[in-house]
Protein backbone atom coordinates (compact mmCIF):
# COMPACT_ATOMS: atom_id res chain seq x y z
CA UNK A 1 0.00 0.00 0.00
CA UNK A 2 1.30 3.46 -0.66
CA UNK A 3 -0.89 4.84 1.65
CA UNK A 4 -1.39 9.10 1.13
CA UNK A 5 0.06 10.56 -1.89
CA UNK A 6 0.54 13.61 -2.58
CA UNK A 7 2.03 15.60 -6.00
CA UNK A 8 3.94 17.88 -6.59
CA UNK A 9 6.13 17.66 -3.68
CA UNK A 10 7.71 21.42 -4.39
CA UNK A 11 5.69 24.35 -6.95
CA UNK A 12 6.79 27.84 -7.28
CA UNK A 13 4.44 30.00 -8.78
CA UNK A 14 3.51 33.87 -8.81
CA UNK A 15 1.01 35.82 -7.59
CA UNK A 16 -2.77 35.43 -9.49
CA UNK A 17 -1.46 32.20 -11.23
CA UNK A 18 -4.00 28.95 -10.25
CA UNK A 19 -2.93 25.12 -9.66
CA UNK A 20 -4.36 22.19 -7.88
CA UNK A 21 -2.92 20.16 -5.70
CA UNK A 22 -3.63 16.37 -6.07
CA UNK A 23 -4.05 13.54 -2.87
CA UNK A 24 -4.84 10.23 -3.12
CA UNK A 25 -5.25 7.33 -0.96
CA UNK A 26 -5.69 3.49 -1.38
CA UNK A 27 -6.53 2.69 2.49
CA UNK A 28 -10.58 2.74 1.50
CA UNK A 29 -10.73 5.38 4.14
CA UNK A 30 -14.09 7.87 4.19
CA UNK A 31 -12.71 11.11 5.15
CA UNK A 32 -10.25 13.34 4.23
CA UNK A 33 -8.42 16.13 4.79
CA UNK A 34 -6.32 18.95 3.33
CA UNK A 35 -3.78 21.44 6.12
CA UNK A 36 -1.52 24.06 5.93
CA UNK A 37 1.55 24.50 7.90
CA UNK A 38 3.13 27.90 8.43
CA UNK A 39 6.11 27.88 10.68
CA UNK A 40 5.09 27.78 14.54
CA UNK A 41 1.71 27.52 14.17
CA UNK A 42 0.55 23.79 13.48
CA UNK A 43 -1.96 22.45 11.61
CA UNK A 44 -4.81 24.23 10.65
CA UNK A 45 -7.68 22.23 8.67
CA UNK A 46 -8.05 24.06 5.28
CA UNK A 47 -11.24 21.60 4.19
CA UNK A 48 -12.21 18.27 4.76
CA UNK A 49 -14.52 15.81 3.23
CA UNK A 50 -16.38 13.36 5.68
CA UNK A 51 -17.50 11.07 2.74
CA UNK A 52 -17.51 10.75 -1.00
CA UNK A 53 -19.95 13.82 -2.48
CA UNK A 54 -19.31 16.09 0.59
CA UNK A 55 -17.00 18.50 1.71
CA UNK A 56 -17.19 20.95 4.40
CA UNK A 57 -15.00 24.11 5.11
CA UNK A 58 -12.28 23.95 8.09
CA UNK A 59 -10.30 26.65 10.09
CA UNK A 60 -8.83 28.51 7.02
CA UNK A 61 -11.12 28.41 3.55
CA UNK A 62 -10.61 31.56 2.19
CA UNK A 63 -8.58 31.24 -0.86
CA UNK A 64 -8.89 27.66 -1.64
CA UNK A 65 -11.65 25.23 -3.11
CA UNK A 66 -12.16 21.27 -2.95
CA UNK A 67 -13.17 18.31 -4.51
CA UNK A 68 -13.90 15.02 -3.28
CA UNK A 69 -13.94 13.15 -7.33
CA UNK A 70 -14.24 9.96 -5.74
CA UNK A 71 -13.73 7.56 -2.30
CA UNK A 72 -9.63 7.57 -3.18
CA UNK A 73 -9.04 11.66 -4.40
CA UNK A 74 -9.37 14.65 -2.87
CA UNK A 75 -7.90 17.81 -4.71
CA UNK A 76 -7.17 21.29 -3.06
CA UNK A 77 -7.11 24.33 -5.88
CA UNK A 78 -5.98 27.59 -5.69
CA UNK A 79 -7.71 29.74 -7.65
CA UNK A 80 -5.69 32.80 -7.35
CA UNK A 81 -2.66 32.23 -5.10
CA UNK A 82 -1.26 34.85 -2.77
CA UNK A 83 2.16 35.16 -1.46
CA UNK A 84 0.14 34.19 1.91
CA UNK A 85 -0.61 30.82 0.71
CA UNK A 86 3.46 30.15 0.77
CA UNK A 87 3.08 27.38 3.11
CA UNK A 88 3.25 23.12 3.79
CA UNK A 89 0.41 21.50 2.61
CA UNK A 90 -0.40 18.28 4.05
CA UNK A 91 -3.66 15.93 2.69
CA UNK A 92 -4.43 13.31 5.16
CA UNK A 93 -7.06 10.36 5.61
CA UNK A 94 -8.80 8.72 8.31
CA UNK A 95 -11.22 6.22 8.61
CA UNK A 96 -14.74 7.39 10.87
CA UNK A 97 -17.33 5.50 11.70
CA UNK A 98 -20.37 7.66 13.60
CA UNK A 99 -18.49 9.80 15.98
CA UNK A 100 -15.35 7.87 16.66
CA UNK A 101 -12.62 8.82 14.65
CA UNK A 102 -9.48 6.83 14.37
CA UNK A 103 -5.64 8.10 13.22
CA UNK A 104 -4.93 9.88 10.35
CA UNK A 105 -2.49 9.06 8.04
CA UNK A 106 -0.68 11.86 6.22
CA UNK A 107 1.16 12.60 2.90
CA UNK A 108 4.59 14.08 2.47
CA UNK A 109 3.41 17.58 2.07
CA UNK A 110 3.58 19.81 -1.04
CA UNK A 111 5.98 22.81 -0.63
CA UNK A 112 4.11 26.09 -1.90
CA UNK A 113 5.60 28.96 -2.68
CA UNK A 114 4.32 32.00 -3.92
CA UNK A 115 6.05 34.77 -5.56
CA UNK B 1 -13.73 26.98 18.20
CA UNK B 2 -12.49 24.52 19.75
CA UNK B 3 -8.64 24.89 21.47
CA UNK B 4 -5.63 22.75 22.80
CA UNK B 5 -2.98 24.88 24.26
CA UNK B 6 0.43 23.12 23.78
CA UNK B 7 3.54 24.07 25.88
CA UNK B 8 6.41 24.79 25.23
CA UNK B 9 6.74 25.46 22.16
CA UNK B 10 10.63 24.50 22.20
CA UNK B 11 12.66 22.60 24.65
CA UNK B 12 16.19 21.82 24.23
CA UNK B 13 17.51 19.32 26.15
CA UNK B 14 21.12 17.14 26.78
CA UNK B 15 20.86 13.66 25.69
CA UNK B 16 19.49 11.42 28.07
CA UNK B 17 17.15 13.95 30.36
CA UNK B 18 13.98 13.78 30.45
CA UNK B 19 11.17 15.99 28.14
CA UNK B 20 7.33 16.37 29.16
CA UNK B 21 4.98 18.21 26.33
CA UNK B 22 1.47 19.63 27.73
CA UNK B 23 -2.05 19.78 26.08
CA UNK B 24 -4.49 21.72 27.92
CA UNK B 25 -8.12 22.48 26.42
CA UNK B 26 -10.58 24.25 28.47
CA UNK B 27 -13.22 22.10 27.80
CA UNK B 28 -13.53 18.32 27.95
CA UNK B 29 -12.47 16.79 25.17
CA UNK B 30 -13.78 13.00 23.87
CA UNK B 31 -10.43 11.88 22.80
CA UNK B 32 -6.67 13.13 22.46
CA UNK B 33 -4.84 12.08 19.67
CA UNK B 34 -0.47 12.82 19.84
CA UNK B 35 1.62 12.42 16.08
CA UNK B 36 5.00 13.01 15.78
CA UNK B 37 6.72 15.07 13.07
CA UNK B 38 10.42 14.50 12.18
CA UNK B 39 12.52 17.66 10.54
CA UNK B 40 11.15 17.81 6.68
CA UNK B 41 8.43 15.68 7.24
CA UNK B 42 4.86 14.83 7.82
CA UNK B 43 3.17 14.53 11.22
CA UNK B 44 2.90 10.41 12.11
CA UNK B 45 0.36 9.11 14.45
CA UNK B 46 1.33 7.72 18.05
CA UNK B 47 -1.05 7.28 20.09
CA UNK B 48 -5.00 8.05 21.03
CA UNK B 49 -6.34 8.26 24.31
CA UNK B 50 -9.83 7.95 25.48
CA UNK B 51 -10.62 7.48 29.00
CA UNK B 52 -9.96 9.44 31.99
CA UNK B 53 -7.39 9.25 33.99
CA UNK B 54 -5.63 6.67 31.01
CA UNK B 55 -1.97 5.99 30.64
CA UNK B 56 -0.37 4.21 28.01
CA UNK B 57 3.21 3.54 27.19
CA UNK B 58 5.52 3.03 24.64
CA UNK B 59 8.95 2.06 25.57
CA UNK B 60 10.44 5.25 26.32
CA UNK B 61 7.25 7.26 25.92
CA UNK B 62 4.48 7.58 28.68
CA UNK B 63 0.80 9.04 27.57
CA UNK B 64 -1.65 10.51 29.93
CA UNK B 65 -4.96 11.41 29.64
CA UNK B 66 -6.16 13.84 32.57
CA UNK B 67 -8.98 12.89 35.02
CA UNK B 68 -11.15 15.62 33.39
CA UNK B 69 -10.13 15.21 30.43
CA UNK B 70 -9.16 18.38 29.87
CA UNK B 71 -5.48 17.92 29.83
CA UNK B 72 -2.55 15.43 28.33
CA UNK B 73 0.71 15.07 28.77
CA UNK B 74 3.83 13.27 27.06
CA UNK B 75 6.59 12.00 28.63
CA UNK B 76 10.42 11.07 27.67
CA UNK B 77 12.23 9.51 29.52
CA UNK B 78 16.09 9.86 28.78
CA UNK B 79 15.84 11.57 25.16
CA UNK B 80 18.15 10.01 22.52
CA UNK B 81 18.90 12.14 19.30
CA UNK B 82 16.54 10.01 17.13
CA UNK B 83 13.51 11.45 19.54
CA UNK B 84 14.33 14.93 18.17
CA UNK B 85 11.13 16.41 16.18
CA UNK B 86 7.96 18.12 17.27
CA UNK B 87 5.39 16.83 18.86
CA UNK B 88 1.24 17.75 18.41
CA UNK B 89 -1.65 16.71 20.32
CA UNK B 90 -4.97 16.86 18.58
CA UNK B 91 -8.87 16.88 19.90
CA UNK B 92 -10.82 15.21 17.87
CA UNK B 93 -13.89 16.04 20.39
CA UNK B 94 -16.06 17.62 16.90
CA UNK B 95 -16.69 14.57 14.59
CA UNK B 96 -14.81 13.62 11.92
CA UNK B 97 -12.44 16.76 12.26
CA UNK B 98 -9.46 17.47 14.38
CA UNK B 99 -7.94 20.31 16.04
CA UNK B 100 -4.41 20.46 16.15
CA UNK B 101 -2.29 21.95 19.03
CA UNK B 102 1.00 24.28 17.73
CA UNK B 103 3.16 21.90 18.60
CA UNK B 104 6.71 21.35 20.78
CA UNK B 105 9.77 21.38 19.11
CA UNK B 106 12.05 19.10 20.78
CA UNK B 107 15.62 19.11 20.10
CA UNK B 108 18.70 16.83 21.55
CA UNK B 109 22.07 18.12 22.43
CA UNK B 110 24.11 14.70 22.11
Amino acid sequence: NAGVTQTPKFQVLKTGQSMTLQCAQDMNHNSMYWYRQDPGMGLRLIYYSASEGTTDKGEVPNGYNVSRLNKREFSLRLESAAPSQTSVYFCASRRTSGVLSYEQYFGPGTRLTVT
Amino acid sequence: GQQVMQIPQYQHVQEGEDFTTYCNSSTTLSNIQWYKQRPGGHPVFLIQLVKSGEVKKQKRLTFQFGEAKKNSSLHITATQTTDVGTYFCADNTNAGKSTFGDGTTLTVKP
